[in-house]
């Protein structure tokens, strides 16, 4: 099982990029790399996904270099909100082996 | 659309108690998933469940039994309740494969 590791906290202000690196050597040939959001007292929701190279979507970026060992969640013109837990997976599922590692994540601390 | 419920909310039980958390999803997934989280912590898999009548364990399956009898439910069963499993229980369901996970708002239970 890939096991990934993310700083434990970050924090950052309003308006700046933020990018949150999650380091994992032991990604297999069919992993993917998800991240998840979580408030307090909320279940995690997720971000975004990818397998390699550079993904975007409407709230972030996760870019990946080509060996796939690492990943950075970029999180473009932060505000208050964006303060919770993110959580960095490696893993796939397969039809009967679940296969999920969920680390303690990185606290993000946004300040205005 | 509901997406997935849990209930009850909170609870709190003594110790040899037994009790059954409820998880609903209105998605059609066939995926289910429990997980507990501790404080500080990530997510520890518990059971999980790939259809209707199909289960199996996850990390941390000691002390709870589940069952999956239709594929809108995944309740989780407590046995005999023991201070070790006070935590957050978050149950989740996707379509499978590496599909997105959605996470039901959680239970928080403690036992005395």
């Amino acid at each position: 099982l890939a096991k990934t590791t993310q700083p434990i906290s970050m924090d950052s202000y309003e308006g700046q990029e933020v990018n949150i690196t999650c380091s994992h050597n032991n990604i297999a040939t069919n992993d993917y790399i998800t991240w998840y959001q979580q408030f307090p007292s909320q279940g995690p929701r997720f971000i975004i996904q990818g397998y390699k190279t550079k993904v975007t979507n409407e709230v972030a970026s996760l870019f990946i270099p080509a060996d796939r060992k690492s990943s950075t969640l970029s999180l473009p013109r932060v505000s208050l909100s964006d303060t919770a837990v993110y959580y960095c997976l490696v893993g796939r599922s397969m039809d009967s082996n679940y296969q999920l590692i969920w680390g303690a994540g990185t606290k993000l601390i946004i300040k205005p | 659309n509901a997406g997935v419920t849990q209930t009850p909310k909170f609870q709190v039980l003594k110790t040899g108690q037994s009790m059954t958390l409820q998880c609903a999803q209105d998605m059609n997934h066939e995926y289910m998933s429990w997980y507990r989280q501790d404080p500080g912590m990530g997510l520890r898999l518990i059971h999980y469940s790939v259809g209707a009548g199909i289960t199996d364990q996850g990390e941390v399956p000691n002390g709870y039994n589940v069952s999956r009898s239709t594929t809108e439910d995944f309740p989780l069963r407590l046995l005999s309740a023991a201070p070790s499993q006070t935590s957050v229980y978050f149950c989740a369901s996707y379509r499978g494969g590496t599909d997105t996970q959605y996470f039901g708002p959680g239970t928080r239970l403690t036992v005395l």
